[in-house]
Formats: structure tokens, sequence, C-alpha cells
């Protein structure tokens, strides 16, 4: 089946030490995307990528990175600069450039920082 | 830019009776529109979406929004609610002016169906 694949689903690290979110998708879409949930705030756009080799920041980049080396692949790296990054972090990919294609979510990495 | 509104933190209906969770927007040209749903500890799973010229659309498991131009609105129906609709609801908006092809999100509504 088709879908996207975010990994670990739970993940804990200590104040201090940079962690890798994994991202992978067989949808052949071109477009993909991390967001952000806290209780409350609904998903914010973190960073996201139109094409291999190329990303932008979204609203809150600050202490965040990407890479988009494969089309398959979108990790994100939380850096020990992201002030508050114990959060709810959601993948997702789009495919046709079309402005009404949807969004497709993975199902999420909860990450705890101590 | 664009934003999405959701009023509501949370709706509470009965089960069998008809439920609405509100959603408006603001965005420059046309809107495109999305409505998901999230169950706990899950993804975001897509249940429909807003189409040119169609006030109100159909979506999954019964669901439909209906779109109003002029209030800027694009709430979200279903005529008889199931338990099982308990979940949390998002309203989504894309707006094409600046090229970016993410979604722009509201805060949520929590939906409660009870027995």
């Amino acid at each position: 089946d088709g879908g996207i694949t975010q990994s670990p689903k739970y993940l804990f690290r200590k104040e201090g030490q940079n962690v890798t979110l994994s991202c992978e998708q067989n949808l052949n879409h071109d477009a993909m995307y991390w967001y952000r949930q806290d209780p409350g705030q609904g998903l914010r756009l973190i960073y996201y990528s139109q094409i291999v080799n190329d990303f932008q920041k979204g609203d809150i980049a600050e202490g965040y990175s990407v890479s988009r080396e494969k089309k398959e692949s979108f990790p994100l790296t939380v850096t020990s600069a992201q002030k508050n990054p114990t959060a709810f972090y959601l993948c997702a990919s789009s495919g046709p450039r079309q402005p009404n294609s949807p969004l497709h979510f993975g199902n999420g990495t909860r990450l705890t920082v101590t | 830019a664009q934003s999405v509104a959701q009023p509501e933190d949370q709706v509470n209906v009965a089960e069998g009776n008809p439920l609405t969770v509100k959603c408006t927007y603001s965005v420059s040209g046309n809107p495109y529109l999305f409505w998901y749903v999230q169950y706990p500890n899950r993804g975001l799973q897509f249940l429909l979406k807003y189409i040119t010229g169609d006030n109100l659309v159909k979506g999954s498991y019964g669901f439909e929004a209906e779109f109003n131009k002029s209030q800027t609105s694009f709430h979200l129906k279903k005529p008889s609610a199931l338990v099982s609709d308990s979940a949390l609801y998002f309203c989504a908006v894309r707006g094409m002016d600046t090229g970016r092809r993410a979604l722009t999100f509201g805060s949520g509504t929590r939906l409660q169906v009870q027995p």
C-alpha cells in the first residue's frame, strides 16, 4: 500500500541533543512538508520541499533543519537551538501541482525532550 | 497571507442528531479549502475538499461541507452523528498568491458525540 511512514512513533531525548525524525513516502509525490502540532494550536508549518534538493522555511523554522536528497525522503532534525522541542511532529506529502490537491499525512512522531 | 478560524474548541452532540463544525477563512484570490479528521496519536485523514462551483461538497464517512463565499465560511456537517465520529477536526486553506502549496490549518475542533 502507498503511504507515508514516520519513525519512530515515540522518541525521547535529553535537552541539548540533536535528534532526527524520519519521513519516507512511496506515493511518488514531489512535495513534502513538516508540521508541528501542539495542544490547542493546530498545525504549524516548519519546512517544506516542492522538489528534490530544494526546500523552504515555513512559519516556525528556527531550531530545525531538513534535507531532501531523495524524492522519497524528507528527514527533520530538531537541534538543540529549538527552545521548546517537545511536540507531535507530522510529515505530509502532496502530488499533482493542482491547487485542490490534498495533503497526505503520516502517523506522526511524538518527541519528548527532558 | 491566508488564515483559518475554528471558533469552537469543542462541539458536543447526541448520537443521531445533526452536527456542524464551523470554519471561516481569509485568503487572497480563490480559496482552496479542506477538512481533515484526527484520531488520538494518529496523523490527519483527508475528509473532503471544496470544488469550485459546488456550494455543498460531499466527502468521506457521510460528511459534507457547505461553502458560503459571502460569509467566507466552509462549515462541516453531517445529518446524523455517530459515536465513532468523536475526534479532532481541522479546517485548512491553501492560498496560491505566494505559490506556497502548504496548507494553513485552523486550531481544531474536538467533536464529542454522546451515546
